[in-house]
């Protein structure tokens, strides 16, 4: 099956931008959701399609696809933005949903 | 606004069954794919299965087949899944979780809180 490469922690300061990637072989032709999970919580869409924003989601949130990455970028990071978060994919081959295994965003 | 209820967790014994239910409100049930993703304890997210919105089409991950069973009740508004044959990899919160739209591989747009099982003697 499909699998999704995440890097387990970033880490960045107030204020910077976080980019948390998400590598698959030729993920750029899938369409990528973002997930942001804070502890004892239940996830949260903050991407899907690739770069869209459900409402509510604040504009500092973006993601990109191309090639093997997706990436979700954070600007201007928050101590609210500390949580993990987890690239999720749609597989055909399989018909199967596939997320990767979720990067702990740390705000320094 | 769009609510997703858990419930029917609890501890269960090695090899036995266990059957949760999810009771939605706030949107038209009957016109979403409903779905179930679980998270071992200190682990990442795992899809579980996929239910269309009409019940017609059904499909789970490699780990749970043929000892889960997905199904829902349009009238209820209520998704549920069987769960049978559990061990100590199914220890896990489960969430039912809801398609933003009809395309195949839409995003989850709404979850529920979760609610823990676990598979102990």
């Amino acid at each position: 099956s499909f699998v999704l490469t995440q890097p387990p922690s970033v880490s960045v300061a107030p204020g910077k931008t976080a980019r948390i990637t998400c590598g698959g072989n030729n993920i750029g032709s899938k369409s990528v959701h973002w997930y942001q999970q804070k502890p004892g919580q239940a996830p949260v869409l903050v991407v899907y399609y690739d770069s869209d924003r459900p409402s509510g989601i604040p504009e500092r949130f973006s993601g990109s696809n191309s090639g093997n990455t997706a990436t979700l970028t954070v600007s201007r990071v928050e101590a609210g933005d500390e949580a993990d978060y987890y690239c999720q994919v749609w597989d055909s081959s399989s018909d199967h949903r596939v997320f990767g295994g979720g990067t702990k965003l740390t705000v320094l | 606004q769009v609510q997703l209820v858990e419930s029917g967790g609890g501890v269960v014994q090695p090899g036995r069954s266990l059957r949760l239910s999810c009771a939605a409100s706030g949107f038209t049930f009957r016109n979403y794919g409903m779905n179930w993703v679980r998270q071992a304890p200190g682990k990442g997210l795992e899809w579980v299965a996929v239910i269309s919105h009409d019940g017609s089409y059904k499909d789970y991950a490699d780990s749970v087949k043929g000892r889960f069973s997905i199904s829902r009740d349009n009238s209820m508004n209520t998704l549920s899944v069987q769960m049978t044959s559990l061990g100590a990899d199914d220890t896990a919160v489960y969430y039912c979780a809801k398609d933003s739209d009809l395309v195949r591989g839409a995003p989850f747009d709404n979850w529920g809180q979760g609610i823990l099982v676990t598979v102990s003697s």
